[in-house]
């Protein structure tokens, strides 16, 4: 089954506007992170930001902020201030406890996300 | 920076040779692995190593096989080629038992099976 769920294969948005790209997970451990990676045209994976299950605080990394909802099992990327840079494929992803020791990561099919002068 | 190297960008290879996609990586993580990623289906885990000579399956192991001889090498191996494993293959590393534990991936090497 399907563990991470990002509904948005594609998304257009304005320069210097703000974005929101959606992520589900399913997971029935109590200690898990979340992650989202950016990959450019280019191909690498650049990783963007993490949330911990346990974080009480939402994520922030400069432009970046993730809207935890813990009991909806959400995990959304928010990008402030678009950039014409920030064109790139978008993956959420999971790290589950039992897993935690090696790192496994499980990934979405991901949101492509196309900047806009 | 640490730094995840994949040998090869781009590779064509015929359906039925034997197929070596070697990954390393600077840092001394104990944590390796492969993805491969196609459109529409993510990323998706082929092995992953967890120490030297230490392997496991992840969730699409069938039709490859993987080595570790060595901490920063990680070879995925592809025994016969067919066409459903062209795709996109990414390597990546972490460090274990850290609070994040995010993995460092290479650049990737798009393979092409005729």
């Amino acid at each position: 089954a399907q563990k991470i769920t990002q509904t948005q294969p594609g998304m257009f948005v304005q320069e210097k506007e703000a974005v929101t790209l959606d992520c589900t997970y399913d997971t029935s451990d109590q200690s898990y992170g979340l992650f989202w990676y950016k990959q450019p045209s280019s191909g690498e994976m650049i990783f963007l930001i993490y949330q911990g299950s346990y974080d009480e605080q939402n994520a922030t990394e400069g432009r970046y902020s993730l809207n935890f909802q813990k009991a909806r099992k959400s995990a959304n990327l928010v990008i402030s201030a678009s950039q014409l840079g920030d064109s790139a494929m978008y993956f959420c992803a999971m790290r589950e406890a039992r897993t935690d020791s090696w790192g496994k990561l499980q990934f979405g099919a991901g949101t492509q996300v196309v900047v806009t002068p | 920076d640490v730094k995840v190297t994949q040998s090869s960008r781009y590779l064509v290879k015929r359906t039925g040779e034997k197929v070596f996609l070697e990954c390393v990586q600077d840092m001394d993580h104990e944590n390796m692995f492969w993805y491969r990623q196609d459109p529409g289906l993510g990323l998706r885990l082929i092995y992953f190593s967890y120490d030297v000579k230490m392997k496991e399956k992840g969730d699409i192991p069938e039709g490859y096989s993987v080595s570790r001889e060595k901490k920063e090498r990680f070879s995925l191996i592809l025994e016969s080629a067919s066409t459903n494993q062209t795709s996109m293959y990414l390597c990546a590393s972490s460090l274990g038992l850290v609070r994040t534990g995010e993995l460092f991936f290479g650049e990737g090497s798009r393979l092409t099976v005729l």
